[in-house]
């Protein structure tokens, strides 16, 4: 089946270090590619998406490419500040047709200043 | 309106009680769903509906119902529930065709 494997962490960075968290995934075809973010006590949030070979997704900094080949979406982020502290899931959705959307593990995040 | 709200954020209940969970969104999304997320874990899928009839229940105890009663509202029916099943219970729905889910901000369910 569908799965998604992303670095567990934890991670710890100083304020304005370069961020990378790498995801990997397995689906047939071509699956469409999220990162989602949560912030303590909250839910889920969309932080930026691709649904097809060599999109970039953008947002609030944060960059993933949709790699086809290597089967990656590897978030990056060139200089990290103390609010982006939160748990980052990388996620997909299959081509298949089916609603479902497999996480991976998540990534906790911690910013120092 | 773009966004998913869920009703209450808080609840603590106890085995023999009856609650109800409440999730609405007003952006025309014809698929909505249910996760269980526990503390340090990915959100796993509990149900989901499609034009508001159920299209996948993962194996879900039956003292979890949902029900769908029009294409804004989606509720989570509790009874007889154990403590393992204190969670974050989070709604989200979506544009049909694999599009991004919006999630809600969660009900914090305790079991005593």
């Amino acid at each position: 089946g569908d799965s998604v494997t992303q670095m567990e962490g934890p991670v710890t960075l100083s304020e304005e270090a370069f961020l990378t968290i790498n995801c990997t995934y397995t689906a047939t075809g071509y699956p469409s590619l999220f990162w989602y973010v949560q912030y303590p006590g909250e839910g889920l949030q969309l932080l930026l998406k691709a649904t097809k070979a060599d999109d970039k997704g953008s947002n609030k900094g944060f960059e993933a490419t949709y790699r086809k080949e290597t089967t990656s979406f590897h978030l990056e982020k060139g200089s990290v500040q103390v609010s982006d502290s939160a748990v980052y899931f990388c996620a997909l959705n299959s081509e298949g047709g089916s609603e479902k959307l497999v996480f991976g593990k998540g990534t906790k995040l911690t910013v120092n200043p | 309106d773009t966004e998913v709200t869920q009703t209450p954020k808080h609840l603590v209940m106890g085995m023999t009680n009856k609650k109800s969970l409440k999730c609405e969104q007003h952006m025309g999304h014809r698929a909505m769903y249910w996760y269980k997320q526990k503390a340090k874990k990915p959100p796993e899928l509990m149900f989901v509906y499609s034009y508001e009839k159920l299209s996948i229940n993962e194996s879900v105890p039956s003292r979890f119902s949902p029900e769908c009663p029009n294409s804004s509202l989606l509720n989570l029916h509790l009874h007889a529930l154990q403590p393992e099943d204190s969670a974050l219970y989070l709604c989200a729905s979506s544009p049909p065709l694999r599009d991004s889910a919006f999630f809600g901000p969660g009900t914090r369910l305790t079991v005593l």
